[in-house]
């Protein structure tokens, strides 16, 4: 069964930071990938998204993330990190072609970043 | 325009009972997806709605079923609650063939 990794359950940074979250999946298959991030007390909401091209890809507020097909990876970097940034993010996987709604997710990395 | 909307917010429910939560989709789309996110954890995905059926179901028991109607708003039912169901449940909208799911603020159901 296909399945997300998220390694870090919860990272702590100092504004200014660099950061890098890191994201494994378990399919074989042609996936597309995303990153979602959750606001406090507000819904999740998409930060970035890739299906083919450029493994690098830009995403909202200054984020970007690495699809490196060889390691199942999708990790989401961001060079300089804001108070503003402090939420939780989830990676998800879709298998090509499958609906939009069949979303796999990973558990979740809390970001807190220090003023 | 809204977005995903999802009633109730917060909904207090004894083992045993049945529940219903309602979603209405983002303007535009037709495609209606529920997630089930307990404490710690990712998003699971229920089931999936579009044409007034169910396309697509993940890992969930009977208990679980739903409901599109002709205005494409949805409803997730849960039957004989137990207190492992009690979560946070996501409603996610989409367009047929578009390439980003919408979600909801969801419903936290909490079983007693």
């Amino acid at each position: 069964a296909q399945s997300v990794s998220q390694h870090n359950h919860h990272v702590i940074l100092s504004e200014a930071a660099s950061l890098e979250l890191g994201c494994n999946y378990s399919y074989g298959g042609t996936v597309n990938l995303f990153w979602y991030v959750q606001y406090p007390g507000q819904h999740l909401q998409l930060l970035l998204k890739y299906f083919s091209g450029d493994p690098l890809v830009k995403g909202i507020k200054g984020f970007e993330a690495e699809f490196i097909k060889s390691k199942f990876s999708f990790n989401l970097r961001k060079p300089s990190v804001q108070w503003s940034d402090t939420a939780e993010y989830f990676c998800a996987v879709r298998k090509y072609g499958g609906s939009q709604g069949n979303l796999i997710f990973g558990k979740g990395t809390k970001l807190s970043v220090k003023p | 325009d809204a977005g995903v909307t999802q009633s109730p917010t917060h909904l207090i429910k004894t083992r045993g009972q049945q529940v219903t939560l309602r979603c209405s989709p983002k303007s535009g789309h037709d495609t209606v997806s529920w997630y089930q996110q307990a404490l710690g954890q990712g998003p699971q995905f229920i089931f999936q709605y579009y044409e007034e059926e169910e396309r697509q179901r993940g890992n969930f028991p009977d208990r679980f079923s739903g409901h599109q109607f002709p205005n494409y708003s949805s409803e997730l039912n849960v039957n004989a609650l137990l207190l492992g169901d009690s979560a946070l449940y996501l409603c996610a909208s989409s367009e047929t063939w578009g390439t980003e799911a919408f979600f909801g603020q969801g419903t936290r159901l909490t079983v007693v």
